[in-house]
């Protein structure tokens, strides 16, 4: 299958500032690009869903002034979390999608906030 | 009501024994896609396995296979010859609506941990 990398996989930071997580497609090219969000022992629950040059698309409850979503290139999506909080504690997955019967996922990224 | 509903939270199998983990799904759209997907402890979401509502015939890859039944509204997936690194937690998950549409997303049902025993 295809493969999605995502970076950094784990990162910690104090609360009050802001963390970048990069999602690349990294060999194919994805139009459409997910993020979720996923709590321990929980299945996965979609923040937003961005597309190539426009703006991202949030899902109710998520705060598109805290997650920053940027989809610059075919190949490369960013979630910035601003502000972190605690409560912003989780596991986050991007995803991309090839073609409307593939999805493919990144190996995830643990953020905790202290 | 859910669109993705996986009713087992864990089951059990003995390695080289063949199993099935429940997948029922609801929607109006006749145009959908059915997916499942496994979560080892590490975290990473690997792609199993696809059904088109379309698709005449049931999905296979490998040892997967997605017993299809469109009546019931049921995707069921069938692990044979199960290994000890099968365990882990599977996620069914459907995007129904315009498949072509970039807004057309996945809706993940609760999971099933599986667990394979020697």
């Amino acid at each position: 299958g295809a493969v999605v990398s995502q970076h950094p996989s784990r990162v910690i930071c104090k609360s009050g500032t802001s963390v970048k997580i990069e999602c690349r497609s990294l060999d194919f090219q994805a139009t459409t690009m997910f993020w979720y969000r996923q709590f321990p022992k929980q299945s996965l629950m979609l923040m937003a869903t961005s597309n190539e040059g426009s703006k991202a698309t949030y899902e109710q409850g998520v705060e598109k002034d805290k997650f920053l979503i940027n989809h610059a290139s075919l190949t490369l999506s960013t979630l910035t979390v601003t502000s972190a909080h605690p409560e912003d504690s989780s596991f986050y997955i991007c995803s991309a999608r090839g073609s409307p019967y593939e999805q493919y996922f990144g190996p995830g990224t643990r953020l905790t906030v202290t | 009501a859910q669109k993705i509903t996986q009713t087992q939270p864990g089951m059990f199998v003995q390695e080289k024994e063949a199993v099935t983990l429940d997948c029922t799904y609801d929607t109006s759209d006749p145009s959908y896609g059915l997916f499942w997907y496994k979560q080892p402890s590490s975290g990473e979401m690997i792609f199993l396995i696809y059904q088109g509502s379309y698709d005449q015939q049931n999905a296979t890859e490998g040892r997967y296979s997605l017993n299809f039944q469109k009546a019931r509204k049921s995707a069921n997936l069938v692990i044979s010859a199960s290994q000890l690194g099968d365990s882990a937690m599977y996620f069914c998950a459907m995007r129904d609506g315009n498949m072509n549409s970039g807004y057309s997303t996945l809706t993940f049902g609760k999971g099933t941990m599986l667990l394979v025993s020697p």
